[in-house]
């Protein structure tokens, strides 16, 4: 059990560039979750994948964001046409949906975004 | 809509005392609630968590957790306070007939001083 991963750690770019972010949960789990925090917040949710099935959206994931799970292993969160209220710390976390672990979600080290 | 309260952004403890962190929640249906920590720079780790059955929850480093449905709350403590507690606590609740998304309090953030 490797643990939750994303790359990159940090990201500064520019306002009006695409940037994405990877996750790879771990190996068995079948749900991946994405949050947002901002300095002084708790996280709040983005999205849900159960495998590759993309089943909930928040609607703070305006049309610039875009997530995937393709074959259900690791995931991508690309935002386009960057804005300076997009900088924040963007996390993943995965699950085993059913039995035994209970709904236990599994945070990795996050991505900083940083838009100048 | 689920919502979680944590009274208190910054608590302060000396080395040794009792920590107590607040949490309440609202919730329409029978809560999954979660406390979590957050080292700088870092993800978030599960302290504790209670879905159903006993009230009292036990966690990792030694803090625990009761689960009040009358007073809607779910208090974090740990009797003695180490140095190595300073970190970011965050309250959270799931809908277990949902997808289980976590639902965050703001957080609270707990010093220990010598």
């Amino acid at each position: 059990d490797t643990g939750v991963s994303q790359d990159p750690r940090h990201k500064i770019t520019k306002r009006g560039q695409n940037v994405t972010f990877r996750c790879d949960p771990i190996s068995e789990h079948n749900r991946l979750y994405w949050y947002r925090q901002t300095l002084g917040q708790g996280p709040e949710f983005l999205t849900y994948f159960q495998n590759e099935a993309q089943l909930e959206k928040s609607r703070l994931l305006s049309d610039r964001f875009s997530a995937e799970r393709p074959k259900g292993s690791f995931s991508t969160l690309e935002i386009q046409r960057t804005e300076q209220g997009d900088s924040a710390m963007y996390l993943c976390a995965s699950s085993l949906a059913g039995q035994g672990r209970l709904y236990e979600q599994y945070f990795g080290p996050g991505t900083r975004l940083t838009v100048t | 809509a689920q919502s979680v309260t944590q009274l208190g952004s910054h608590v302060s403890v000396s080395e040794g005392a009792l920590v107590l962190l607040r949490c309440n929640y609202s919730s329409s249906v029978p809560p999954y609630l979660f406390w979590y920590v957050q080292y700088p720079n870092q993800g978030l780790q599960l302290l504790l968590k209670y879905t159903t059955g006993a009230t009292l929850v036990k966690g990792i480093n030694g803090f625990e957790a009761e689960f009040k449905k009358s007073e809607t709350s779910f208090h974090l403590t740990k009797p003695s306070a180490h140095m190595s507690d300073a970190a970011e606590y965050f309250c959270a609740v799931s809908d277990p007939g949902g997808y289980n998304k976590l639902i965050f309090g703001a957080g609270t953030r707990l010093a220990v001083h010598p």
